[in-house]
Protein backbone atom coordinates (compact mmCIF):
# COMPACT_ATOMS: atom_id res chain seq x y z
CA UNK A 1 0.00 0.00 0.00
CA UNK A 2 1.20 3.46 -0.67
CA UNK A 3 2.25 5.84 2.31
CA UNK A 4 2.89 9.59 2.38
CA UNK A 5 5.36 10.76 5.16
CA UNK A 6 5.61 14.75 5.88
CA UNK A 7 8.15 14.25 9.18
CA UNK A 8 7.45 17.78 9.74
CA UNK A 9 4.94 18.64 12.16
CA UNK A 10 5.43 22.41 12.54
CA UNK A 11 8.03 24.79 10.70
CA UNK A 12 8.17 28.65 10.87
CA UNK A 13 10.15 31.31 8.51
CA UNK A 14 10.49 34.75 7.90
CA UNK A 15 8.69 36.66 5.98
CA UNK A 16 9.95 37.13 2.68
CA UNK A 17 12.02 34.40 3.29
CA UNK A 18 12.60 31.23 1.82
CA UNK A 19 11.47 27.53 3.08
CA UNK A 20 11.28 23.94 1.92
CA UNK A 21 9.13 21.35 3.38
CA UNK A 22 9.50 17.23 2.98
CA UNK A 23 7.40 14.62 1.64
CA UNK A 24 8.56 11.35 1.09
CA UNK A 25 6.57 8.12 0.08
CA UNK A 26 6.21 4.55 -0.90
CA UNK A 27 4.96 3.14 -3.42
CA UNK A 28 6.01 0.29 -6.17
CA UNK A 29 4.06 2.05 -9.25
CA UNK A 30 5.80 3.66 -11.98
CA UNK A 31 3.21 6.09 -13.07
CA UNK A 32 1.37 8.54 -10.44
CA UNK A 33 0.65 12.02 -9.71
CA UNK A 34 2.13 13.91 -6.16
CA UNK A 35 0.75 17.45 -5.34
CA UNK A 36 0.64 19.91 -2.33
CA UNK A 37 -2.34 21.23 -0.53
CA UNK A 38 -2.86 24.42 1.26
CA UNK A 39 -5.24 24.24 4.27
CA UNK A 40 -5.72 27.57 5.66
CA UNK A 41 -7.80 28.25 9.23
CA UNK A 42 -10.57 28.10 6.77
CA UNK A 43 -10.19 24.84 6.25
CA UNK A 44 -10.72 25.60 2.27
CA UNK A 45 -8.33 22.87 0.94
CA UNK A 46 -6.17 24.43 -1.92
CA UNK A 47 -4.09 22.54 -4.96
CA UNK A 48 -1.00 24.40 -4.61
CA UNK A 49 1.06 22.42 -7.23
CA UNK A 50 1.34 19.30 -9.06
CA UNK A 51 3.95 16.49 -10.54
CA UNK A 52 3.04 14.09 -12.73
CA UNK A 53 5.85 11.24 -12.31
CA UNK A 54 6.63 10.91 -15.77
CA UNK A 55 8.10 14.51 -16.00
CA UNK A 56 11.53 14.67 -15.05
CA UNK A 57 11.24 18.70 -14.90
CA UNK A 58 10.18 20.06 -11.31
CA UNK A 59 6.83 21.50 -11.39
CA UNK A 60 6.85 25.34 -10.68
CA UNK A 61 3.93 27.80 -10.03
CA UNK A 62 4.88 31.54 -9.15
CA UNK A 63 6.85 31.58 -6.05
CA UNK A 64 6.27 28.05 -5.29
CA UNK A 65 8.62 25.18 -6.79
CA UNK A 66 9.00 21.42 -5.99
CA UNK A 67 12.11 18.89 -5.68
CA UNK A 68 11.38 15.62 -7.44
CA UNK A 69 13.57 13.15 -6.72
CA UNK A 70 11.52 9.68 -8.37
CA UNK A 71 14.37 7.30 -7.62
CA UNK A 72 14.56 8.74 -3.98
CA UNK A 73 10.68 8.93 -3.33
CA UNK A 74 11.16 12.71 -2.33
CA UNK A 75 8.63 15.61 -3.15
CA UNK A 76 9.92 18.66 -1.22
CA UNK A 77 8.05 22.28 -1.42
CA UNK A 78 10.17 25.22 -1.85
CA UNK A 79 7.91 28.32 -1.24
CA UNK A 80 9.94 31.39 -1.89
CA UNK A 81 9.56 35.07 -0.90
CA UNK A 82 7.23 33.78 2.41
CA UNK A 83 4.21 35.85 2.64
CA UNK A 84 2.05 35.91 5.58
CA UNK A 85 -1.01 34.42 3.88
CA UNK A 86 1.21 31.39 3.02
CA UNK A 87 0.57 30.70 6.91
CA UNK A 88 -1.45 27.29 6.99
CA UNK A 89 -1.43 23.75 6.83
CA UNK A 90 0.34 21.95 3.80
CA UNK A 91 -0.27 18.33 3.00
CA UNK A 92 1.73 16.54 0.41
CA UNK A 93 -0.78 14.19 -1.31
CA UNK A 94 -0.41 11.09 -3.43
CA UNK A 95 -2.17 9.86 -6.81
CA UNK A 96 -1.91 6.35 -8.08
CA UNK A 97 -1.79 6.33 -12.41
CA UNK A 98 -4.71 3.71 -12.71
CA UNK A 99 -7.03 4.89 -9.83
CA UNK A 100 -9.60 7.94 -9.73
CA UNK A 101 -8.97 11.48 -8.31
CA UNK A 102 -10.74 10.13 -5.39
CA UNK A 103 -8.06 8.08 -4.22
CA UNK A 104 -5.86 10.67 -2.70
CA UNK A 105 -3.21 9.52 -0.22
CA UNK A 106 -2.30 13.04 2.04
CA UNK A 107 0.19 13.12 4.74
CA UNK A 108 -0.37 14.29 8.01
CA UNK A 109 0.46 17.57 7.43
CA UNK A 110 2.89 20.10 8.12
CA UNK A 111 1.88 23.58 10.05
CA UNK A 112 3.77 26.44 8.29
CA UNK A 113 4.15 30.01 10.17
CA UNK A 114 5.01 32.79 8.17
CA UNK A 115 6.38 35.41 11.01
CA UNK A 116 6.43 39.44 10.28
CA UNK B 1 -19.13 29.62 -10.90
CA UNK B 2 -19.75 29.05 -7.06
CA UNK B 3 -17.24 26.51 -5.16
CA UNK B 4 -18.23 23.00 -4.06
CA UNK B 5 -20.73 24.13 -1.34
CA UNK B 6 -21.10 22.15 1.69
CA UNK B 7 -23.52 22.14 4.77
CA UNK B 8 -23.95 22.33 7.65
CA UNK B 9 -20.25 24.01 8.47
CA UNK B 10 -20.93 22.85 11.75
CA UNK B 11 -22.64 19.69 13.36
CA UNK B 12 -23.22 18.84 16.53
CA UNK B 13 -25.46 15.00 17.23
CA UNK B 14 -25.95 13.48 20.20
CA UNK B 15 -24.61 9.77 20.68
CA UNK B 16 -27.00 7.42 18.19
CA UNK B 17 -28.79 10.18 16.26
CA UNK B 18 -28.06 10.64 12.74
CA UNK B 19 -26.33 13.07 10.79
CA UNK B 20 -26.36 13.81 7.08
CA UNK B 21 -24.01 16.21 5.75
CA UNK B 22 -24.71 17.73 2.03
CA UNK B 23 -22.31 18.47 -0.49
CA UNK B 24 -23.14 20.71 -3.89
CA UNK B 25 -20.34 20.19 -6.49
CA UNK B 26 -19.09 23.15 -8.68
CA UNK B 27 -21.60 23.46 -11.60
CA UNK B 28 -20.73 20.72 -14.73
CA UNK B 29 -18.67 18.50 -12.35
CA UNK B 30 -20.01 15.14 -11.77
CA UNK B 31 -17.49 13.27 -9.86
CA UNK B 32 -17.28 13.54 -6.22
CA UNK B 33 -15.79 12.45 -3.41
CA UNK B 34 -15.86 12.25 0.68
CA UNK B 35 -12.34 12.52 3.15
CA UNK B 36 -12.59 12.20 6.57
CA UNK B 37 -9.80 14.79 8.50
CA UNK B 38 -9.32 13.59 12.15
CA UNK B 39 -7.51 15.47 14.54
CA UNK B 40 -3.86 16.36 13.71
CA UNK B 41 -4.19 13.94 10.12
CA UNK B 42 -4.62 14.68 6.95
CA UNK B 43 -7.28 13.28 4.77
CA UNK B 44 -8.87 9.82 4.71
CA UNK B 45 -10.41 8.54 1.41
CA UNK B 46 -14.57 7.55 2.12
CA UNK B 47 -16.14 7.41 -1.14
CA UNK B 48 -16.31 8.06 -4.68
CA UNK B 49 -19.41 8.82 -6.89
CA UNK B 50 -20.61 10.05 -9.88
CA UNK B 51 -24.16 10.55 -10.54
CA UNK B 52 -26.45 7.73 -9.41
CA UNK B 53 -23.42 5.46 -8.62
CA UNK B 54 -20.92 4.71 -5.93
CA UNK B 55 -17.73 4.02 -7.66
CA UNK B 56 -15.14 3.17 -5.00
CA UNK B 57 -16.26 2.98 -1.25
CA UNK B 58 -13.40 1.55 -0.21
CA UNK B 59 -12.66 3.93 2.65
CA UNK B 60 -15.98 4.14 3.97
CA UNK B 61 -16.56 1.79 7.03
CA UNK B 62 -19.23 -1.02 6.38
CA UNK B 63 -21.86 0.22 8.91
CA UNK B 64 -23.68 3.17 9.67
CA UNK B 65 -22.38 4.82 6.81
CA UNK B 66 -23.86 5.43 3.40
CA UNK B 67 -23.51 7.73 0.48
CA UNK B 68 -24.94 8.80 -2.61
CA UNK B 69 -25.11 11.59 -4.98
CA UNK B 70 -29.23 11.17 -6.44
CA UNK B 71 -29.71 12.66 -10.49
CA UNK B 72 -30.90 15.68 -8.88
CA UNK B 73 -29.84 17.63 -5.73
CA UNK B 74 -26.55 17.37 -3.69
CA UNK B 75 -24.36 14.42 -2.47
CA UNK B 76 -25.49 13.42 0.92
CA UNK B 77 -23.63 11.39 3.09
CA UNK B 78 -25.19 9.75 6.03
CA UNK B 79 -23.72 8.88 9.54
CA UNK B 80 -26.48 6.86 11.67
CA UNK B 81 -26.66 5.82 14.81
CA UNK B 82 -22.90 8.49 15.40
CA UNK B 83 -20.93 7.43 18.25
CA UNK B 84 -18.17 9.82 19.51
CA UNK B 85 -15.28 8.66 17.38
CA UNK B 86 -17.22 10.16 14.32
CA UNK B 87 -16.34 13.63 15.35
CA UNK B 88 -14.04 14.74 12.83
CA UNK B 89 -14.18 17.27 9.49
CA UNK B 90 -15.63 15.80 6.48
CA UNK B 91 -14.85 17.29 3.44
CA UNK B 92 -16.47 17.01 -0.13
CA UNK B 93 -14.35 17.74 -3.16
CA UNK B 94 -15.82 17.43 -6.80
CA UNK B 95 -14.07 16.99 -10.43
CA UNK B 96 -15.16 17.13 -14.01
CA UNK B 97 -13.54 13.96 -14.70
CA UNK B 98 -11.32 11.22 -13.33
CA UNK B 99 -7.54 10.58 -13.02
CA UNK B 100 -4.86 12.83 -12.05
CA UNK B 101 -5.08 15.61 -14.55
CA UNK B 102 -8.52 16.78 -13.77
CA UNK B 103 -7.83 18.87 -10.55
CA UNK B 104 -10.55 18.13 -7.65
CA UNK B 105 -11.53 21.08 -5.90
CA UNK B 106 -12.47 20.72 -2.06
CA UNK B 107 -15.75 22.08 -0.27
CA UNK B 108 -15.09 24.34 3.09
CA UNK B 109 -15.98 20.74 5.12
CA UNK B 110 -18.34 19.93 7.67
CA UNK B 111 -17.24 19.60 11.55
CA UNK B 112 -19.46 17.37 13.19
CA UNK B 113 -19.06 16.98 16.79
CA UNK B 114 -20.82 14.24 18.80
CA UNK B 115 -21.20 14.87 22.26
Amino acid sequence: AQTVTQSQPEMSVQEAETVTLSCTYDTSENNYYLFWYKQPPSRQMILVIRQEAYKQQNATENRFSVNFQKAAKSFSLKISDSQLGDTAMYFCAFLSGGGSQGNLIFGKGTKLSVKP
Amino acid sequence: NAGVMQNPRHLVRRRGQEARLRCSPMKGHSHVYWYRQLPEEGLKFMVYLQKENIIDESGMPKERFSAEFPKEGPSILRIQQVVRGDSAAYFCASSQGQGGTTEAFFGQGTRLTVV
